[in-house]
Order: structure tokens, then C-alpha cells, then sequence
């Protein structure tokens, strides 16, 4: 089993929907969390930490289960410039090291 | 401040040919990374250098890849020989032990990678 899975998608929404996103990590001793968005042949770019409570930036909220192993990205409102592959990423142990997943592709469509 | 810096941006060589990535990491960042990104196994952690000391190279798929920081403000990622499986996009990326302390996130700021083509 991968450490850190994903949905490789394609989600393909209507502009203005909502859309969500989980991630699944077999590590119960993961410690951090995190959303990267990677555009087309791009580097990851942090969007958001994900913390136990639940956070919120703007159209984007993320959620921890730790009961159940998952991260979740909700979008709302999607817009066009949403498009992109969203990465999680997770963390184990101490330093920095951070595990990713392969990537959720989000097609936002008028 | 520039960011991470990696070169070459693109390169295509012939298997069996060496091949060397370099990367800058932004300054005062104490954690430096190399990363491989292919589309079937996705951003693979190679190896980790902390005050320019190499932590954990358990990512480093064989004896053909190694890697040196010589110092604070520059990283090589070498494959020598090369072979066609290696062909990917290789990041490096950089971040601050302060970062993580103040955020409680581990922050990673990459660079805009090294496609390599191996033919």
C-alpha cells in the first residue's frame, strides 16, 4: 500500500461548482499535512497546511481525519484558474521529509 | 530573493551518458531536497540534505545516482550512466527549520525542475 494516495481524477466540473478532494495516508504517525497545487509542467506550490481543526482560506477549506487516516480539499465556487493537479503531502517523523501523492487532476469547464 | 534555482531547465542526452543537475536553494534555507516526478509513480523523495549533510538518501533508486552539497548555496544530482527509466522531472526545493516551527508546517518552496530526456 502507498503511503500517500490520491483519485488520479480527471474531476471535470462546471464553473462554480463545488468539488472535493480526499487523500488517504497509512502512517498513523504522520504529523503534517499539506495541499500543493502543481499546474501543467510547473513546480508544487503550497496552498494550504491542513490542521486538526479544520481551516479555511478563502473558496478553499481543508480537513484532517486522523481516526480515519484522510486529508480533504473542498473547493467552492470553482473557477476556471482552479484548474490544476492538486498534491498532498504528509509528513512522518521528525525534519521536514514530506511524502506526496500522485496528484488529483481538477478541469474547471464553462 | 530568486527562489529555488535548478539548471539545466531541459536536457536530452543518450543513454550511457552522464548526466548533472544543479540547484541553488534560497538563502538561509537549511533543508534541501531532490525530487523525481514521473507520471506512473508521481514526486518521489530521492534525498534530503540538512546543513548541507545528507540525512536520508533511502530514495536513491541505485548506485548510478548520487548527490553533494559541497555548501549552504549549491546541490548536484548526478546520474551516471544514464538509461531511458530515468527520464523525468527532477525538482529540487529548499525550506526553513523556522518555517516549520512558526507554522507548524513543514513549507517546501521547489524549483521549476529539470526535465530530462534520456534516449
Amino acid at each position: 500500500r502507498k503511503e500517500v494516495e490520491q483519485d488520479p481524477g480527471p474531476f471535470n466540473v462546471p464553473e462554480g461548482a463545488t468539488v472535493a478532494f480526499n487523500c488517504t495516508y497509512s502512517n498513523s504517525a504522520s504529523q503534517s499535512f499539506f495541499w500543493y497545487r502543481q499546474d501543467c509542467r510547473k513546480e508544487p506550490k503550497l496552498l494550504m497546511s491542513v490542521y486538526s481543526s479544520g481551516n479555511e482560506d478563502g473558496r478553499f477549506t481543508a480537513q484532517l481525519n486522523r481516526a480515519s487516516q484522510y486529508i480533504s480539499l473542498l473547493i467552492r465556487d470553482s473557477k476556471l484558474s482552479d484548474s490544476a493537479t492538486y498534491l498532498c503531502a504528509v509528513s512522518t517523523g521528525g525534519g521536514n521529509k514530506l511524502t506526496f501523492g500522485t496528484g488529483t487532476q481538477l478541469k474547471v469547464e464553462l | 530573493d530568486a527562489g529555488v534555482i535548478q539548471s539545466p531547465r531541459h536536457e536530452v542526452t543518450e543513454m550511457g551518458q552522464e548526466v548533472t543537475l544543479r540547484c541553488k536553494p534560497i538563502s538561509g534555507h537549511d533543508y534541501l531536497f531532490w525530487y523525481r516526478q514521473t507520471m506512473m509513480r508521481g514526486l518521489e523523495l530521492l534525498i534530503y540534505f540538512n546543513n548541507n549533510v545528507p540525512i536520508d538518501d533511502s530514495g536513491m533508486p541505485e548506485d548510478r545516482f548520487s548527490a553533494k552539497m559541497p555548501n549552504a548555496s549549491f546541490s548536484t544530482l548526478k546520474i551516471q550512466p544514464s538509461e531511458p527509466r530515468d527520464s523525468a522531472v527532477y525538482f529540487c526545493a529548499s525550506s526553513h527549520m523556522w518555517a516549520r516551527l512558526s507554522s507548524g508546517a513543514n513549507v517546501l518552496t521547489f524549483g521549476a525542475g529539470s526535465r530530462l530526456t534520456v534516449l
